[in-house]
């Protein structure tokens, strides 16, 4: 079974500019959280969704934003770019949820988003 | 508030000897407690995940680990390290918010470098 697959695997953006990653889940899981990660901050939890809900929601700011589509797969934008959001964007898919019962999250590789 | 402390970020071992990584958390209930993996440039795999039962777990790649209540740690453990082991290690609770599964706190990790 494949796994969590993000694209792409770098970018590069500028700031005041907005980027969108994607996320594509394992097959057969339905919900879907996003983390950032940071050498200063480390694993910062920012949304989850689940059957195309937003269920849950870390403490970022608006310009964080995220959706999820019928076939789970999932999106996250943010809006006008600053140097602190230079980090590593981790997806996480799971069956029910984030972290609890038998549905342990399985992490992507990332998308790691520089900003200048 | 809930939180996750791993007391050491730099470890170094020696191949071949024995290993313990510290996590302590903060819940008021019984927490879901994971230990996850990172490999340079690399997503987070699950090690092994305690839910309730039976305190002593067991995980992938010869890794345990032991919940103890009391003190309100996670230790994970290894009795012989091997040279592929060298990465970071991430202690986490998983949330349980009534229907919703919540979202995970992170330690900010064990970085383990392991001498030949």
């Amino acid at each position: 079974k494949a796994g969590v697959t993000q694209t792409p695997r770098y970018l590069i953006k500028t700031r005041g500019q907005q980027v969108t990653l994607s996320c594509s889940p394992i097959s057969g899981h339905r919900s879907v959280s996003w983390y950032q990660q940071t050498p200063g901050q480390g694993l910062q939890f920012l949304f989850e969704y689940f059957s195309e809900t937003q269920r849950n929601k870390g403490n970022f700011p608006g310009r964080f934003s995220g959706r999820q589509f019928s076939n789970s797969r999932s999106e996250m934008n943010v809006s006008t770019l600053e140097l602190g959001d230079s980090a590593l964007y981790l997806c996480a898919s799971s069956l029910m949820g984030t972290g609890g019962g038998n549905s342990p999250l399985h992490f992507g590789n990332g998308t790691r988003l520089t900003v200048t | 508030a809930q939180s996750v402390t791993q007391p050491d970020i730099h470890i170094t071992v020696s191949e071949g000897a024995s290993l313990e990584l510290r996590c302590n958390y903060s819940y008021g209930a019984t927490p879901y407690l994971f230990w996850y993996v990172q490999s340079p440039g690399q997503g987070l795999q699950l090690l092994l995940k305690y839910f309730s039962g039976d305190t002593l777990v067991q995980g992938i790649k010869g890794f345990e680990a032991e919940f103890k209540r009391s003190q309100s740690s996670f230790n994970l453990r290894k009795p012989s390290v091997h040279w592929s082991d060298a990465a970071e290690y991430f202690c986490a609770v998983g949330l349980n918010y009534g229907g919703s599964q919540g979202n995970l706190i992170f330690g900010k990790g064990t970085k383990l470098s392991v001498k030949p």
